[in-house]
């Protein structure tokens, strides 16, 4: 079946510039969180939502960032006036619910910002 | 707090030779233990998971991982390595009364021929 997906891919952006990143979780998914993945580190955690509520967003690195998921599928992480140190791949990951913790991962989008 | 330590940034093994990820945890509760497995360009897949039922995990692709609580450790083995086993490995803490999962630094795996 489809698993998550995320789009774009690939991003290239001007520092300075505003991006949006999408991610589709699997279908019937309560729970759905966004990582940042620096080259060569672990994923680190960003924010959280079950459904369309946002739980939890202590992992933002700043007040630049900022995730929606308005009717509790899709979601939409948005970075403004990107940074350098914005450049990472952003995963999406989804669960059915938040007892099970097994979560599924989409490809990723790579940021890099020049 | 939690935390996750994986020991080793780097493991070369023979083809055929047995695989050992060491991976060291922290938490004051009892945790979940994740290992998850990224290969280049695709997304992080779940190998196996720790939820205070077995010690002993099984997971796929022949890997199974023992929660020793007297070591606070999670350490991912297989008894044979595969050329397809080269990959990055993370080994991953939740703690039960947060959603909220702990990557660690993970550990790249190198498969000789």
């Amino acid at each position: 079946g489809a698993g998550v997906s995320q789009s774009p891919r690939y991003k290239v952006a001007k520092r300075g510039q505003d991006v949006a990143l999408r991610c589709d979780p699997i279908s019937g998914h309560v729970s759905l969180f966004w990582y940042q993945q620096a080259l060569g580190q672990g994923p680190e955690f960003l924010t959280y939502f079950q459904n369309e509520a946002q739980l939890d967003k202590s992992g933002l690195p700043s007040d630049r960032f900022f995730a929606e998921r308005p009717e509790g599928s899709v979601s939409t992480l948005k970075i403004q006036r990107t940074q350098q140190e914005d450049s990472a791949v952003y995963l999406c990951a989804s669960s059915f619910d938040r007892v099970s913790y097994e979560q599924y991962f989409g490809p990723g989008t790579r940021l890099t910002v020049t | 707090a939690q935390s996750v330590t994986q020991l080793d940034s780097h493991v070369s093994v023979s083809e055929g030779t047995p695989v050992l990820l060491r991976c060291n945890y922290s938490s004051s509760y009892s945790p979940s233990l994740f290992w998850y497995v990224q290969h280049p360009n695709k997304g992080l897949q779940l190998l196996l998971k720790y939820t205070s039922a077995a010690t002993l995990v099984k997971g796929i692709n022949g890997f199974e991982a023992e929660f020793k609580k007297s070591e606070t450790s999670f350490h991912l083995t297989k008894p044979s390595a595969h050329m397809s086993d080269a990959a990055e490995y993370f080994c991953v803490v939740s703690l039960n009364r947060d959603d909220k999962i702990i990557f660690g630094k993970g550990t790249r795996l190198h498969i000789l021929p």
